[in-house]
């Protein structure tokens, strides 16, 4: 079925790396923009990049621009973020999510998201 | 960069119709998303394109966007409507997506 599924969420101490992966199945993935969306607990959704079907295109936040790196393979299906320098306040479930159509309106398929918490 | 503003909660009694608002800089001239999302669980689409509904949403569900505020309806609350609700829109300025703050919805 038509899915998102990510992974590489868990422990990391402040300062340190962590890298996400995001593999989407039952669609054709290249042909798709994709997104990381984080929600720190019990706080709302936050938007934090975005990368074309080719990867000629990204962008980030402010609150992580500089630290984090997205980028995919569309041979594998795979999205990923690399998470570098990684603060407290980074702690969250992340998300990825499909961009809807070629303008890439909107977020029309999430996975269920994977924990990240920076703690020392 | 752009801002949206939301209420942190809205009550409604069951059946009721509850309002939702999501403010922003003319945001009237912007295409608005609206996200329903329940605990544990990833947002699901409510409204796309201001006032379109998705396929599978109920018709109790509407959207409306106007001069500086966007809206979205919820008519004849039920139970079930209970969970956060989000707008998003495009930042083309920014080159980036913004989300409101969110909206816990309570129906009681």
């Amino acid at each position: 079925q038509v899915q998102l599924v990510e992974s590489g969420g868990g422990l990391v101490k402040p300062g340190g790396s962590l890298r996400l992966s995001c593999e989407g199945s039952g669609f054709i993935f290249s042909d798709y923009y994709m997104s990381w969306v984080r929600q720190a607990p019990g706080k709302g959704l936050e938007w934090i990049s975005y990368i074309s079907i080719s990867s000629t295109y990204t962008n980030y936040a402010d609150s992580v621009k500089g630290r984090f790196t997205i980028s995919r393979d569309n041979a594998k299906n795979s999205l990923y973020l690399q998470m570098n320098s990684l603060k407290v306040g980074d702690t969250a479930v992340y998300y990825c999510a499909r961009g809807f159509g070629e303008t890439n309106s909107h977020f029309d398929l999430w996975g269920q998201g994977t924990l990240v918490t920076v703690s020392s | 960069s752009y801002v949206l503003t939301q209420p942190p909660s809205v009550s409604v009694a069951p059946g009721e119709t509850a309002r939702i608002t999501c403010g922003g800089d003319n945001i009237g001239i912007k295409r608005v998303f609206w996200y329903q999302q329940k605990p544990g669980q990833a947002p699901v689409l409510v409204v796309y394109d201001s006032s379109d509904r998705p396929s599978g949403v109920p018709e109790r569900f509407s959207g409306s966007n106007s001069g500086n505020t966007a809206t979205l309806t919820i008519s004849r609350a039920e139970p079930g409507d209970e969970a956060d609700y989000y707008c998003l829109v495009w930042d083309g300025n920014a080159d980036h997506w913004v989300f409101g703050g969110g909206t816990k919805l309570n129906v009681l």
